[in-house]
């Protein structure tokens, strides 16, 4: 059974701060893995989508990258901002023809000012 | 295009009563996820709908648990006999099969 684990569970840093978040995950079969993001009381936002075949995804100052092998992936976020104060979760969707993803807990950020 | 969207946003019910929750998914998306997310805990997987197949179903807790998709487009998510330890935020998502999942707002349940 695939375990997602995401660490920190909670990160504090001042604006401006580049950073890093984690994803682990028990089996490395799998199909892709997808970074969101949650506002309090909302629902989740797509990030980025990393599939099996790839290494790494962009999109502004955000970059996840992915290492089948050691199960990992992080999410590196540049000159954090207050408005990047959110939880960050990822999803793990195995490969095989199961379409169910395994989500981590999520790792919780406040950046303040 | 309109997202994904979840009706009511908040739904207070009284222990032992039937509740349905709504999910209006992205138009043209054929797949559709339920979602529970209690306080302090991660997404737990209740059911996935793909097209006309038969619905994955093996994330629902309880036989009180029973969910449908109409014409492939909108969902119904109904809980009969509700418990206080059904309070958490269900949430809705769909994609295209195996690309990205937009969720909608969630809906909020408090089983007094």
């Amino acid at each position: 059974k695939q375990e997602v684990t995401q660490i920190p569970a909670a990160l504090s840093v001042p604006e401006g701060e580049n950073l890093v978040l984690n994803c682990s995950f028990t089996d490395s079969a799998i199909y892709n893995l997808q970074w969101f993001r949650q506002d309090p009381g909302k629902g989740l936002t797509s990030l980025l989508l990393i599939q099996s075949s790839q290494r790494e995804q962009t999109s502004g100052r955000l970059n996840a990258s992915l290492d089948k092998s050691s199960g990992r992936s992080t999410l590196y976020i540049a000159a954090s901002q207050p408005g990047d104060s959110a939880t960050y979760l990822c999803a793990v969707r195995p490969a095989g023809g199961s379409y169910i993803p395994t989500f981590g807990r999520g790792t919780s950020l406040i950046v303040h000012p | 295009g309109a997202g994904v969207s979840q009706s009511p946003s908040n739904k207070v019910t009284e222990k032992g009563k039937d509740v349905e929750l709504r999910c209006d998914p992205i138009s043209g998306h054929t797949a559709l996820y339920w979602y529970r997310q209690s306080l302090g805990q991660g997404l737990e997987f209740l059911i996935y709908f793909q097209g006309n197949s038969a619905p994955d179903k093996s994330g629902l807790p309880s036989d009180r648990f029973s969910a449908e998709r109409t014409g492939g487009s909108v969902s119904t998510l109904t809980i009969q006999r509700t418990q206080q330890e059904d309070s958490a935020v269900y949430l809705c998502a769909s994609s295209q099969v195996t690309d990205t999942q937009y969720f909608g707002p969630g809906t909020r349940l408090t089983v007094l």
